[in-house]
C-alpha cells in the first residue's frame, strides 16, 4: 500500500533557526512530490513540486529535496520567521495524478 | 495571480439532503480534482477529471457522489444523500497538465446534521 508519513508531527523553534521537515514514502516508483502549507482552517498553498527526475527544488528560503532510493523528501526552511508558522504537508503521486498526503508537521516559530 | 475559487465557503445541511459544491478552476487548466479532509485527519483524494470524464476515483467516491463540468468554467461535486460522516472540508484542485503542480482552492466546509 502506498503511504506517506511525516515526522515530526509538531515542531517549535525560535525565530531565525534553520529547520528541516521530513517526509517518507513507501513506493520508490514515485511520479512527483509536492509540499504544501496549510494555515488553520484554510486551504492548501503549494510551495514546491519535485518531479521524479529531479533531486531538489528551491523557492526563496525554501529548498526541497527528493531521494527516491531511500523513499525520502526533506523541506529545508532557512532563517525561519513567525510568519512561517503553519502546518506543512507533503503529498506524493505514484503513476497517476492522485496525491497521497502525509499527516503534516505543525510548525510554530516563536519570536 | 490566477487562483481556484470555491463556493460556498460553508454549508450546513440535514442528513439525507443533496448538496452541490462548486469550484472554478484556473482558466487554462485541464485536470480537475476533488479532495476532502475530515477534521484532524489527512487530506484524502476523491476523484480526478479530465476531458469530461472521470480519470480515477477512490473507494470513498461511491454512487452517492458525482462530478460534472456543466460549462467551460465550473466544476461541481454533488453528494446525493448526505451522511453524518460526509462532514469535512472539501477541496477542489486543478493543474495544467499531468504531473504539474496541483493548485488548491480555499475549500468548502460541509457540516451534516
Amino acid at each position: 500500500k502506498q503511504e506517506v508519513t511525516q515526522i515530526p508531527a509538531a515542531l517549535s523553534v525560535p525565530e531565525g533557526e534553520n529547520l528541516v521537515l521530513n517526509c517518507s514514502f513507501t513506493d520508490s516508483a514515485i511520479y512527483n512530490l509536492q509540499w504544501f502549507r496549510q494555515d488553520p482552517g484554510k486551504g492548501l498553498t503549494s510551495l514546491l513540486l519535485i518531479q521524479s527526475s529531479q533531486r531538489e527544488q528551491t523557492s526563496g528560503r525554501l529548498n526541497a529535496s527528493l531521494d527516491k532510493s531511500s523513499g525520502r523528501s526533506t523541506l529545508y526552511i532557512a532563517a525561519s520567521q513567525p510568519g512561517d508558522s503553519a502546518t506543512y504537508l507533503c503529498a506524493a503521486s505514484f503513476n497517476t495524478d492522485k496525491l497521497i498526503f502525509g499527516t503534516g508537521t505543525r510548525l510554530q516559530v516563536f519570536p | 495571480e490566477p487562483e481556484v475559487t470555491q463556493t460556498p465557503s460553508h454549508q450546513v445541511t440535514q442528513m439525507g439532503q443533496e448538496v452541490i459544491l462548486r469550484c472554478v478552476p484556473i482558466s487554462n487548466h485541464l485536470y480537475f480534482y476533488w479532495y476532502r479532509q475530515i477534521l484532524g485527519q489527512k487530506v484524502e483524494f476523491l476523484v480526478s477529471f479530465y476531458n469530461n470524464e472521470i480519470s480515477e476515483k477512490s473507494e470513498i467516491f461511491d454512487d452517492q457522489f458525482s462530478v460534472e463540468r456543466p460549462d467551460g468554467s465550473n466544476f461541481t461535486l454533488k453528494i446525493r444523500s448526505t451522511k453524518l460522516e460526509d462532514s469535512a472540508m472539501y477541496f477542489c484542485a486543478s493543474s495544467g497538465a499531468r504531473g504539474e503542480t496541483q493548485y488548491f482552492g480555499p475549500g468548502t466546509r460541509l457540516l451534516v446534521l
